[in-house]
Formats: structure tokens, C-alpha cells, sequence
């Protein structure tokens, strides 16, 4: 069974720091790319980073709203995916899903539980 | 980047209803679209993808189809279990996008 398990969630202030990571497990971790969407409180859902497998050269995607100030990254020895968010601005508060596509590219068939990031003063 | 609009925003309707949600790319897509149920307090639940695959263990009362920019999402008889909010959801190109959202109440 594939479990995504995120952790590092919490209370930051304004241009402050968070790292988010994701454990995962069920699933070759290695030839799967990762990918963190978010969603802010009663609203939509966002893809905001994703990283592809080594045979891809772990390329990286971001959008432009986290583009500079996120940076995601995986450990394929420890299955772990992570998020390190810099600079944060309010309206980074959401909550972080760590999502994999293991059927297919594209099509994310499993998700996390959620990381809960609140940024304020 | 493609914008994808999904309609209506919020729906109501009773147990054994047949209820069709929409999403519409602002440019062809090429079937590369799937739907996403989420309940409240929980994750994400991918229902169908590319177009009209049902992923596995998702009741057969679901269903969608679609093609170009135009895409429908159909419970074929409603049942309470069904309330919460569909995303559709583009991976033909990046970024990638989801739409914004159909609530569905249930009467």
C-alpha cells in the first residue's frame, strides 16, 4: 500500500523558513517523480512544486508564486521528498499535500494526510 | 498557462439524482483530464483519469468523458456518500492545473 506521511508543518512568521518533508513508502520510491500541492484555507487546490526520478534528471517545476523561494528536493536512499519554503508570505498559509503518480505521469493516485503551514505575525 | 473552469460552483441535489459537473479548458487538452473528489478534513481522492478511466475501487456510478476543451464528470444516481468537492485537473501540459472547484451538496 503506498503511505505518503508529510511532517515539519507549523506556526512561522513572515519572511521566515519551514521545511515540509514527505515519507514514503509502498512503491519504488526511485522511479517515481514527487510532486507538493498546497490549498489554502475553503479554497482550491495548487500544484507548487514537483521533482522528477533520476532517469529524468531530477528536473525540477515550480510556480511562479513559490518560484525563488521554494526549493524541493528527494532523497531516494531514504524515500524522502522534501519542501524547503524561504521567505514565506502570508499567503503561503495552506495546507501541503505530497502527492506521487504511480499509475501514470500526470495522474497522482496517492496523497499524504497534509502538512499544515499557517504564516503570520 | 491553461485555465480550467469547472460549472457550476455549488450543486444540490437528492440521493438518486443524476448529477453532471463540467470543466472546460481554455485550450485543447487532448484528454489529458482527471477528477478529484475531496471531503472535508481529508485528502484529495482521484475518481477518473483521462477523461473516462475509472481509477480502481471507484463505484461504477461514476463516470466521465469529454474531449477538446470540454470535459463532464457524471454520478449516474447520486448517493449520500457522494457530498464533498470535485476538482478537475489538466496534465496535457505544465504547470498544471486544477480547476477551482464543484461543492455538492447533497438535499
Amino acid at each position: 500500500e503506498v503511505q505518503l506521511v508529510e511532517s515539519g508543518g507549523g506556526l512561522v512568521q513572515p519572511k521566515g523558513s519551514l521545511k515540509l518533508s514527505c515519507a514514503a513508502s509502498g512503491f519504488d520510491f526511485n522511479s517515481y517523480g514527487m510532486s507538493w500541492v498546497r490549498q489554502a484555507p475553503g479554497k482550491g487546490l495548487d500544484l507548487v512544486a514537483d521533482i522528477s526520478s533520476k532517469s529524468y534528471n531530477y528536473a525540477t517545476y515550480y510556480a511562479d508564486s513559490v518560484k525563488d523561494r521554494f526549493t524541493i528536493s528527494r532523497d531516494d536512499s531514504q524515500s524522502m521528498v522534501y519542501l524547503q519554503m524561504d521567505n514565506l508570505k502570508t499567503e503561503d498559509t495552506a495546507l501541503y499535500y505530497c502527492t506521487v503518480a504511480t499509475m501514470m505521469e500526470g495522474v497522482m493516485d496517492a496523497w499524504g494526510q497534509g502538512a499544515s503551514v499557517t504564516v503570520s505575525s | 498557462d491553461i485555465q480550467m473552469t469547472q460549472s457550476p460552483s455549488l450543486l444540490s441535489a437528492s440521493v438518486g439524482d443524476r448529477v453532471t459537473i463540467n470543466c472546460k479548458a481554455s485550450q485543447n487538452i487532448n484528454k489529458y483530464l482527471n477528477w478529484y473528489q475531496q471531503k472535508l478534513g481529508e485528502a484529495p481522492k482521484l475518481l477518473i483519469y483521462n477523461t473516462n478511466n475509472l481509477q480502481t475501487g471507484i463505484p461504477s456510478r461514476f463516470s466521465g468523458s469529454g474531449s477538446g476543451t470540454d470535459y463532464t464528470l457524471t454520478i449516474s444516481s447520486l448517493q449520500p456518500e457522494d457530498f464533498g468537492t470535485y476538482f478537475c485537473f489538466q496534465h496535457n501540459s505544465w504547470p498544471l492545473t486544477f480547476g477551482s472547484g464543484t461543492k455538492l451538496e447533497i438535499k
